[in-house]
Formats: C-alpha cells, sequence, structure tokens
C-alpha cells in the first residue's frame, strides 16, 4: 500500500519567515495530495490541494508544489504569523478523495515565533 | 462543504466494555471514511463504510472490533469493542465534498478515553 513519509516533525520559525514541509509517496499512482492543518483540539482543516497535472499551485502565502518523478511534495508557507502555528498533516490519495482513502504523513509541528 | 457532528464529542469508558459513536452529515453521500488518531500521532484509516454494503477494512482493522453501520446515506456508526487502554484515541470521521471536487472534510471527532 501507500506509505507517505513527512518531514521535518517540528519546525519552529520566526515571524515573517518562510516555513517549508516535504513529504515523499512511494506509490506512483497516487494522483491527489491535499494538506491538512490541525489546531489544538480541532479537527484537522484542508488548506491547500494539489493534483498529479499540475506542477505548482498557489493560494495566497500558501503554495504546494509536487514532483511526480521524484515522488515529492511540498508545502510552503510564507510571511508566517503566530496563529499559523499548528500541526501540518500531508496526504495522498490514488483516486481524488471522493472515490479514496487518504494516506497521511506523520505531521510537523510548525511554531511561529512572535 | 458539508455539515459533520458526531456524538459523542468524548466519553471515558471502562475497559472490556463497548462505545458506538455517531457521524451525521447534512447531506447524502456515497462515502464515509472513519479515521483514528492516536495521542499525538497522524491519523490513520479505520474502515470505508458504504451504503448498501459491508465496509472496507484497513490492514490491522477487523470486523469485530470495530463494527460500522451505515443504514443511509446521511449516518454512519462506529463501534469500539472491548476496549482496552489502547484504544485511547480520537475517532473521526470524514466525508468527500462530492461533485468534480476532491476535498474531504473531517467531523469535529470523538475523544474516547479508556481506564
Amino acid at each position: 500500500g501507500e506509505n507517505v513519509e513527512q518531514h521535518p516533525s517540528t519546525l519552529s520559525v520566526q515571524e515573517g519567515d518562510s516555513a517549508v514541509i516535504k513529504c515523499t509517496y512511494s506509490d506512483s499512482a497516487s494522483n491527489y495530495f491535499p494538506w491538512y492543518k490541525q489546531e489544538l483540539g480541532k479537527r484537522p482543516q484542508l488548506i491547500i490541494d494539489i493534483r498529479s497535472n499540475v506542477g505548482e499551485k498557489k493560494d495566497q502565502r500558501i503554495a504546494v508544489t509536487l514532483n511526480k518523478t521524484a515522488k515529492h511534495f511540498s508545502l510552503h508557507i510564507t510571511e508566517t504569523q503566530p496563529e499559523d502555528s499548528a500541526v501540518y498533516f500531508c496526504a495522498a490519495s490514488k483516486y481524488g478523495a471522493s472515490y479514496g482513502k487518504l494516506t497521511f504523513g506523520q505531521g510537523t509541528i510548525l511554531t511561529v515565533h512572535p | 462543504s458539508a455539515v459533520i457532528s458526531q456524538k459523542p464529542s468524548r466519553d471515558i469508558c471502562q475497559r472490556g466494555t463497548s462505545l458506538t459513536i455517531q457521524c451525521q452529515v447534512d447531506s447524502q453521500v456515497t462515502m464515509m471514511f472513519w479515521y483514528r488518531q492516536q495521542p499525538g500521532q497522524s491519523l490513520t484509516l479505520i474502515a470505508t463504510a458504504n451504503q448498501g454494503s459491508e465496509a472496507t477494512y484497513e490492514s490491522g482493522f477487523v470486523i469485530d472490533k470495530f463494527p460500522i453501520s451505515r443504514p443511509n446515506l446521511t449516518f454512519s456508526t462506529l463501534t469500539v469493542s472491548n476496549m482496552s487502554p489502547e484504544d485511547s484515541s480520537i475517532y473521526l470521521c470524514s466525508v468527500p465534498a462530492g461533485g468534480y471536487r476532491n476535498e474531504q472534510f473531517f467531523g469535529p471527532g470523538t475523544r474516547l478515553t479508556v481506564l
């Protein structure tokens, strides 16, 4: 089955800096890659996603890049703010979330210091 | 996005007992998923609940331990049977956005503590 590795496990940055979280996946048939943000005691919230036919997607301060050949994808957060502090999970799916299961990475605890 | 609710939001149970968790969605969905999130860990898929057919379980999860019901297109239950402290986790249901959208949304979760 699919295996998703996520790095780093913890990331500490100063407010205004950029943060990058990286994930690799094992199944070349995976074609949908979402990122979730989970604040303490709350449910995971989808923040951005990318499909395998796209190399990069951006939404304001958040961007995701995908390298299908290398089977890795990354989350980039620019101009970080204290409210970006949370646990971030990457995931991979074979068919798209409507039809298939999500395999999650281990998570990254992001701390943004004011 | 779909409005998803879960009951109970949290519970403390004794070893050897069972707990049934309910997931209600405000729109009809063909598939519902049940995940487990152990303390400080990532999310792991337990099973896929399909209306009108048996649930599909992932490796490491069995129907006797986690029976699932899916009586209609807006509701599902997950039972955690014969609980042990190792079952202490957050249990979340999720549903797809539907249509041509790939997004999957999560319920608020049920925090289970087994003593």
